[in-house]
């Protein structure tokens, strides 16, 4: 059974449309996050959502749009994307909100934007 | 604050030993370790968190020195499975909300 589990796995789409990623849990952690890792391998921080509530909201453009519809689902949206949106987006879960709980990734949705 | 990894790649031959540094300018509550390898998510190896022990399961290992702020990961007797990126990531607070990760570590390791 997959852990966390992302769809798409690869979208490529070009400048100026919407996306949505899809992400799901069956973990039954309490926290979820989007991270983005860009060409260099660096591993952002975007956002994040205990218990259906957001609790962080990293600089990030107005037009990445999560949602949370129950804490085991956590979906990405993304309008008017641009070339610099081209990156690996990783959900991710834990057991706890906070330092102490590990990370689970999902696979990664690999974005190319033309 | 990102924390700063050293060095950003090692190159090994198998059965030789690395270590790997973690270092931040803010004071550190907890630090994790991670190896992703090529085209996979990253995977959790291991919490070291303020006032805790030396973790480690098999040859992999690692320390954490609060006053320094600075967390080691050691590689011992290294296998080839061993190759991929290795990442730290910090939180500085109990009630900290999300890690903040290093740049990464690329550890190759041939036979």
């Amino acid at each position: 059974d997959t852990a966390v589990s992302q769809t798409p796995k690869y979208l490529v789409t070009q400048m100026g449309n919407d996306k949505s990623i899809k992400c799901e849990q069956n973990l039954g952690h309490d926290t979820m996050y989007w991270y983005k890792q860009d060409s260099k391998k660096f591993l952002k921080i975007m956002f994040s959502y205990n218990n259906k509530e957001l609790i962080i909201n990293e600089t990030v453009p107005n037009r990445f749009s999560p949602k949370s519809p129950d804490k085991a689902h956590l979906n990405l949206h993304i309008n008017s994307l641009e070339l610099g949106d081209s990156a690996v987006y990783f959900c991710a879960s834990s057991q706890l909100r906070g330092p102490t709980s590990p990370l689970h990734f999902g696979n990664g949705t690999r974005l190319t934007v033309t | 604050q990102q924390p700063v990894q050293s060095p950003q790649a090692v190159i090994l031959r198998e059965g030789e030993d690395a270590v790997i540094n973690c270092s931040s300018s803010k004071a550190l509550y907890s630090v994790h370790w991670y190896r992703q390898k090529h085209g996979e998510a990253p995977v959790f190896l291991m919490i070291l968190l303020k006032g805790g022990e030396q973790k480690g399961h098999e040859k992999i290992s690692a320390s954490f020195n609060e006053k320094k702020q600075q967390s080691s990961l050691y590689l011992t007797a290294s296998q080839l499975s061993y190759s991929g990126t290795y990442f730290c990531g910090t939180e500085s607070h109990q009630a900290g909300t999300a890690l903040i990760f290093g740049k990464g570590t690329t550890l190759s390791v041939s036979s």
